[in-house]
């Protein structure tokens, strides 16, 4: 079956820090893999995602590269702001357009900036 | 557009009551999906629907928890009846095939 595989938290960085998350994953056939953000009390959003092999989904400075060969895709951000400050989740689906048979997600990272 | 709409936002209920979580998805998508998040379990996929007929309902627990979308504008999750255990978020999602648009969530509460 599917799984998503994330760092377990929390994170504490300092402002302007950089930033890695990483994100692995067990899948049949090819995903297309996302990363959402949850902010406290709120539903989750798309941050971004990549439908296929090599392909970097960027967003708000935070970039994911869909790496198959290492089965993973790793959130970086090269400044993190205190506004970042957030639950990140890697997710994935085995269908390419993502909504066709749900998201299989990971246990999520608790992010949390320092001023 | 108003997004993935949920009610009632905070559900308190007494454990062995019935509880109705309600979700309106975006006009037009074709996909809705119910989840769970609680600390223990993470994100848990419970039931989709795929233009109004359900797809996949592996994910709901039991049999006190059941789904049903009436029409393209509306769909609910009821427990019957409410456990302690069933204390969680309660979120709903709605695609057209290229991404989630997730709802706010319903915090419920059984006590």
């Amino acid at each position: 079956g599917n799984s998503v595989t994330q760092m377990e938290g929390p994170v504490t960085l300092s402002e302007e820090a950089f930033l890695t998350i990483n994100c692995t994953y067990t899948a049949t056939g090819y995903p297309s893999l996302f990363w959402y953000v949850q902010y406290p009390g709120e539903g989750l959003q798309l941050l971004l995602k990549a439908t296929k092999a090599d392909d970097k989904g960027s967003n708000k400075g935070f970039e994911a590269t869909y790496r198959k060969e290492t089965t993973s895709f790793h959130l970086e951000k090269g400044s993190v702001q205190v506004s970042d400050s957030a639950v990140y989740f890697c997710a994935l689906s085995t269908h390419s357009g993502g909504g066709a048979d749900g998201l299989t997600f990971g246990k999520g990272t608790h992010l949390i900036i320092q001023p | 557009d108003a997004g993935v709409i949920q009610s009632p936002r905070h559900e308190v209920t007494e454990m062995g009551q019935e509880v109705t979580l309600r979700c309106k998805p975006i006009s037009g998508h074709d996909y809705l999906f119910w989840y769970r998040q609680t600390m223990m379990r993470g994100l848990e996929l419970l039931i989709y629907f795929n233009n109004n007929v359900p797809i996949d309902d592996s994910g709901m627990p039991e049999d006190r928890f059941s789904a049903k979308m009436p029409n393209a504008s509306f769909s609910t999750l009821k427990i019957q009846p409410s456990e302690p255990r069933d204390s969680a978020v309660y979120f709903c999602a709605s695609s057209l095939g290229v991404g989630y648009t997730f709802g706010s969530g319903t915090r419920l509460t059984v006590v």
